[in-house]
């Protein structure tokens, strides 16, 4: 089966950095995805990982250890409009048509 | 723009009631997808099309029907709406099949927040 985790809730303050953590199961893992959703709003992509490292756009950052099933997302300078939710997401392999499996969500709130 | 759009934004309904959420994206695309994001933010897949071919159908009620006219259109029909339909629906499309691109990134539409009463 697939299970991820990403902790509920982060708060941090304008202009620091922050880490957020994702662990995953799953069965054949084609990739690793993040994406930004602010409250009433769509989701938007950050970042993609399939292979072991770090990629940077940015403020953003996305680590991926595929031996380990984790990854996180690295925010630095952070900014009040980068309050939003952050979701970590699995691509399969296979046959269920190589669909994404998200975590819950991790609740970000940035402090003046 | 171009963009995923859904209609309606807001849709309020009684129990029993049937109802369709369209959904259009201009960006080209080839797969379209159909996700359900229930009140405590987990996104979950129902349904994808790929060139008006179905390759993702989740363990959902039959009661839902995706229908793909086009590529460029996948509207979702749902028959005799139950309380636990309400949630927000969000449609989204990539560029191509992503078994056989899996670094596709998906483009989400701005979701249509069903209420059930």
């Amino acid at each position: 089966g697939q299970n991820i985790d990403q902790p509920t809730e982060m708060t941090a303050t304008e202009g620091a950095i922050v880490q957020i953590n994702c662990t995953y199961q799953t069965s054949g893992f084609n990739g690793l995805f993040w994406y930004q959703q602010h409250a009433g709003e769509a989701p938007t992509f950050l970042s993609y990982n399939v292979l072991d490292g770090l990629e940077e756009k940015g403020r953003f950052s996305s680590f991926l250890s595929r031996s380990k099933g984790y990854s996180y997302l690295l925010l630095k300078e952070l900014q009040m409009k980068d309050s939003a939710s952050y979701l970590c997401a699995v691509r399969e392999w296979g046959n269920q048509g190589g669909k994404l499996i998200f975590g819950q969500g991790t609740e970000l709130s940035v402090k003046p | 723009d171009t963009a995923v759009s859904q209609t309606p934004k807001y849709l309020v309904t009684q129990m029993g009631n049937d109802k369709s959420i369209k959904c259009e994206q201009n960006l080209g695309h080839d797969t379209m997808y159909w996700y359900k994001q229930d009140s405590k933010k987990f996104l979950k897949i129902m349904f994808s099309y790929n060139n008006k071919e179905l390759i993702i159908n989740e363990t959902v009620p039959n009661r839902f029907s995706p229908k793909s006219p086009d590529k460029a259109h996948l509207n979702l029909h749902i028959n005799s709406l139950e309380l636990g339909d309400s949630a927000v629906y969000f449609c989204a499309s990539s560029h191509s099949d992503p078994r056989e691109n899996p670094h596709n990134e998906q483009f989400f539409g701005p979701g249509t927040r069903l209420t059930v009463l």
